[in-house]
């Protein structure tokens, strides 16, 4: 059974579309994150919510917007997709968000847009 | 603010050697975790070790053990009798007990090359 699994694996699209990128976990967690992996592979929190509230808004454009429909999902959609834009986008989720809570981490999914 | 260095880049060990990768990181704060973890090429991040800051007994899982020095803030990885698929990108992180939300700090990564 897959902890953390996120949808799509791969995504290749155009400057300018709108995308979209799923979360789910299967843990019973109430805390989920979004991380982002840069070129570089520099990894950086973008978003926490925590039973399905936003806790962490780590300035990120306003062109990213997190839903989260309920705690076993954090979706992340992208607006007007720029070439800064690709990177690996990690989901990761903890029972809390208190420091003391190990993250488990999705696969990843590797955003390439041209 | 919280900062993670890794000095490191790349570095390479022998298959069965010992190999400690270094992890230095900067805080005010007296609560807070330390975690190395593991990217092989697979992507998947893995924990490898965790360390609560008020111990000071070395955390340990199997051939992975931690150097933990709060007064330096130091926290290097060792990896004993290392195996090919240790081959991997590792990252150290932080985050604080308190009040942030679950945020992890991540150093910028060494990648580790294990050699038969």
């Amino acid at each position: 059974d897959t902890a953390v699994s996120q949808t799509p694996k791969y995504l290749v699209t155009q400057m300018g579309n709108d995308k979209s990128i799923k979360c789910e976990q299967n843990l019973g967690h109430d805390t989920m994150y979004w991380y982002k992996q840069d070129s570089k592979k520099f990894l950086k929190i973008m978003f926490s919510y925590n039973n399905k509230e936003l806790i962490i808004n780590e300035t990120v454009p306003n062109r990213f917007s997190p839903k989260s429909p309920d705690k076993a999902h954090l979706n992340l959609h992208i607006n007007s997709l720029e070439l800064g834009d690709s990177a690996v986008y990690f989901c990761a989720s903890s029972p809390g968000p208190r420091g003391t809570e190990t993250q488990y981490f999705g696969p990843g999914t590797r955003l390439l847009v041209l | 603010a919280q900062t993670v260095t890794q000095s490191q880049p790349e570095m390479s060990v022998q298959e069965a050697e010992t190999v400690t990768l270094s992890c230095t990181y900067d805080t005010s704060e007296s609560n807070y975790y330390l975690f190395w973890y593991k990217q092989p090429p697979s992507r998947q991040m893995i924990l490898v070790i965790r360390q609560e800051a008020y111990k000071q007994q070395n955390a340990t899982e199997n051939r992975f053990s931690v150097n933990f020095q709060k007064a330096a803030k130091s926290f290097s990885l060792k990896i004993s009798d290392s195996q090919l698929g240790d081959t991997a990108m590792y990252f150290c992180a932080f985050t604080l007990l308190y009040n942030q939300g679950g945020k992890l700090i991540f150093g910028q990564g060494t990648e580790l090359s294990v050699k038969p």
